[in-house]
């Protein structure tokens, strides 16, 4: 187990509606990146915070925004759901920007959207 | 658009056995891979990476690649029914942020 957490643990939201997920880092960790994974696919890139600020974006929507907290906590917002935005939501968080950082995944959240 | 392609398999190996699972990357300017093991249910968990041409061991574990051939393979020598699981490899970008994930192999090991 990592000491990265994610909340909730599933979710089921209507097309149209807004969601909330929540990650909280390993202490000592600066860096999130935020990842969606569809059934029996690999993770994608959603994007990176490092110190409160977006660091890299994949491609990803602009209804897809995220935050991070001084306690370098992160938030994924999405807006406007449509269904194929059900997967698994995994955070991850590591010591610096750079891959070579190695990045310790959370549980992930389950989101359905129907 | 980079790609990173993997055999979704399932590749099925008896105990004790090697296995081997493949790789292919379109960008021919990435320089670092990653191999994940992701349990049922479960998050991905790094394995190892490799930056360098050639071979890098650890433990059960060999890393291989070649940058000529875009080609990443990882070798997982005395299989074990544990071992059971899909396994992704992944590439970096330049500035080394984002990671390009396959879509992984379903490796199943019999006892």
């Amino acid at each position: 187990e990592t000491g990265v957490t994610q909340s909730p643990t599933h979710l089921i939201k209507t097309r149209g509606q807004q969601v909330t997920l929540r990650c909280s880092s390993q202490s000592g960790h600066n860096t999130v990146s935020w990842y969606q994974q569809a059934l029996g696919q690999g993770p994608q890139f959603i994007f990176q915070y490092y110190r409160e600020e977006e660091n890299g974006r994949g491609n990803f929507p602009p209804r897809f925004s995220g935050l991070q907290f001084p306690n370098y906590s992160s938030e994924l917002n999405v807006n406007a759901l449509e269904l194929d935005d059900s997967a698994l939501y995994l955070c991850a968080s590591s010591s610096g920007t750079s891959a070579t950082y190695e990045q310790y995944f959370g549980p992930g959240t389950r989101l359905t959207v129907t | 658009q980079k790609e990173v392609e993997q055999n979704s398999g399932p590749l099925s190996v008896p105990e004790g056995a090697i296995a081997s699972l493949n790789c292919t990357y379109s960008d021919r300017g990435s320089q670092s891979f990653f191999w994940y093991r992701q349990y049922s249910g479960k998050s991905p968990e790094l394995i190892m990476f490799i930056y360098s041409n050639g071979d890098k061991e650890d433990g059960r574990f060999t890393a291989q690649l070649n940058k000529a051939s875009q080609y990443v393979s990882l070798l997982i020598r005395d299989s074990q029914p544990s071992d059971s699981a899909t396994y992704l490899c992944a590439d970096a970008n330049n500035a080394g942020n984002m990671l390009t994930f396959g879509g992984g192999t379903r490796l199943m090991v019999k006892p």
